[in-house]
């Protein structure tokens, strides 16, 4: 596709209730990041991919957030078991090759805002 | 470990005007990757300017500049002729090179400047 696109846009979920955020990157895009921007804060790093392989997942936060890559497209993160300190926005970001975001930047999708009630 | 800090919750200029968003960085490497991205209420995060630590020359992209003091860590981003559209949340972040020790070359963010832009 054009751009990093991200669904859905909002999310609400009852405490407890487990999540999905899907990131669908630039089609051949080998670099995908996953960012938690928490309200009037800066994007934190979560994980990233190279391909379908996770090199590093350093960031999340607790063994309730997951995320995957199957095929080396699409990505999903994953929480379990919600809670309202996981309310932020979810931004993805991917480049075409690893290095290639430095030079370039990344291109990032518009996020996915969870609000956990 | 990095950090980035932006010393201006929120900054407001002059349409027209000239404004700078300050950026102070902390990191014992030599070479790394540094950062300005816009984020309107879209909440995408738009690349506005970029500079590589081992050029000495500002990184100028049209009406933005930045000014890079690589001995003082320093990184601030000046906006000249301000418009209407440039208002938004201003990030500065890093990044290290992703042969450094194994970084995968993830971002690192301050808090952000918010911008507004009178009329």
């Amino acid at each position: 596709g054009a751009g990093v696109s991200q669904s859905p846009r909002y999310k609400v979920a009852k405490r407890g209730q487990d999540v999905a955020l899907r990131c669908d990157p630039i089609s051949g895009h080998v670099s995908l990041f996953w960012y938690q921007q928490a309200l009037g804060q800066g994007p934190e790093f979560l994980t990233y991919f190279q391909n379908e392989a996770q090199l590093d997942k350093s960031g999340l936060p607790s063994d309730r957030f997951f995320a995957e890559r199957p095929e080396g497209s699409v990505s999903t993160l994953k929480i379990q078991r919600t809670q309202q300190e996981d309310s932020a926005v979810y931004l993805c970001a991917s480049s075409s090759l690893p290095g290639q975001g430095a030079r370039y930047g990344y291109t990032f999708g518009s996020g996915t805002r969870l609000t956990v009630v | 470990a990095q950090t980035v800090t932006q010393s201006q919750p929120e900054m407001s200029v002059q349409e027209a005007e000239t404004v700078t968003l300050s950026c102070t960085y902390d990191t014992s490497e030599s070479d790394y990757y540094l950062f300005w991205y816009k984020q309107p209420p879209s909440r995408q995060m738009i690349l506005v300017i970029r500079q590589e630590a081992y050029k000495q020359q500002n990184a100028t992209e049209n009406r933005f500049s930045v000014n890079f003091q690589k001995a003082a860590k320093s990184f601030s981003l000046k906006i000249s002729d301000s418009q209407l559209g440039d208002a938004a949340m201003y990030f500065c972040a890093y990044r290290s090179p992703p042969e450094y020790r194994g970084s995968q070359g993830n971002l690192i963010f301050g808090k952000g400047t918010k911008l507004s832009v009178k009329p």
